[in-house]
């Protein structure tokens, strides 16, 4: 089955700059989609279509997209970040409409 | 505004099935796909299937199929997500979410949630 790989963990210091990759072989074909879950809460969309930002997302969230890796980059990176981050796409090779979650990234401020 | 309100914790033994429900508000219920995705304590979120509110039309995650049901009913806005031959690993929050609009080919994402159901299985 159709996997994204995303690293475990990523350490970042306030007003830094974190980068969270997510990797997948579909992914020149298909957008990518990233959310953020913190404790306790349901996840909210904060970069659909590889890198547009829904409205209400500060301006520091952005995403790019290079071959078969998407990229979530938070600069300035505050407290309130502290969280996970999971990047999604179609499952092609699924049932229909499928769809597919990295494993999740946990970003920690430091 | 988009609203998706689901049913409340449930705590079911081995063997028994759960019924969540998810009932939408906020947009023309049948225009758009819904989703069920489930997260088990301290994992990623897992995908479960999805149903189009206009025909009643599901699809489910192999993972799932055989044991899980979606259904709608368009009279109250509601969708519903049962799963059978409950076990220790179904343990989860259980969300809905709001997919593409069922008229056009747009891509599956998710920018309006539930508030999650958890789901506890224990003898």
């Amino acid at each position: 089955s159709y996997e994204l790989t995303q690293p475990p963990s990523v350490s970042v210091s306030p007003g830094q700059t974190a980068r969270i990759t997510c990797s997948g072989d579909a992914l020149p074909k298909q957008y990518a989609y990233w959310y953020q879950q913190k404790p306790g809460q349901a996840p909210v969309l904060v970069i659909y279509k590889d890198s547009e930002r829904p409205s209400g997302i500060p301006e520091r969230f952005s995403g790019s997209s290079s071959g078969t890796t998407v990229t979530l980059t938070i600069s300035g990176v505050q407290a309130e970040d502290e969280a996970d981050y999971y990047c999604q796409s179609a499952d092609s090779s699924g049932t229909y409409r499928s769809v597919v979650f990295g494993g999740g990234t946990k970003l920690t401020v430091l | 505004q988009v609203q998706l309100v689901q049913s409340g914790a449930e705590v079911k033994k081995p063997g028994a099935s759960v019924k969540v429900s998810c009932k939408a508000s906020g947009y023309t219920f049948t225009s758009y796909y819904m989703h069920w995705v489930r997260q088990a304590p301290g994992q990623g979120l897992e995908w479960m299937g999805i149903i189009n509110p206009s025909g009643g039309s599901t699809s489910y995650a192999q993972k799932f199929q055989g044991r899980v049901t979606m259904t709608r009913d368009t009279s109250t806005s509601t969708v519903y997500m049962e799963l059978s031959s409950l076990r220790s690993e179904d343990t989860a929050v259980y969300y809905c979410a709001r997919g593409g609009s069922s008229s056009s080919a747009t891509p599956e994402y998710f920018q309006h949630w539930g508030q999650g159901t958890l789901v506890t299985v224990s003898s």
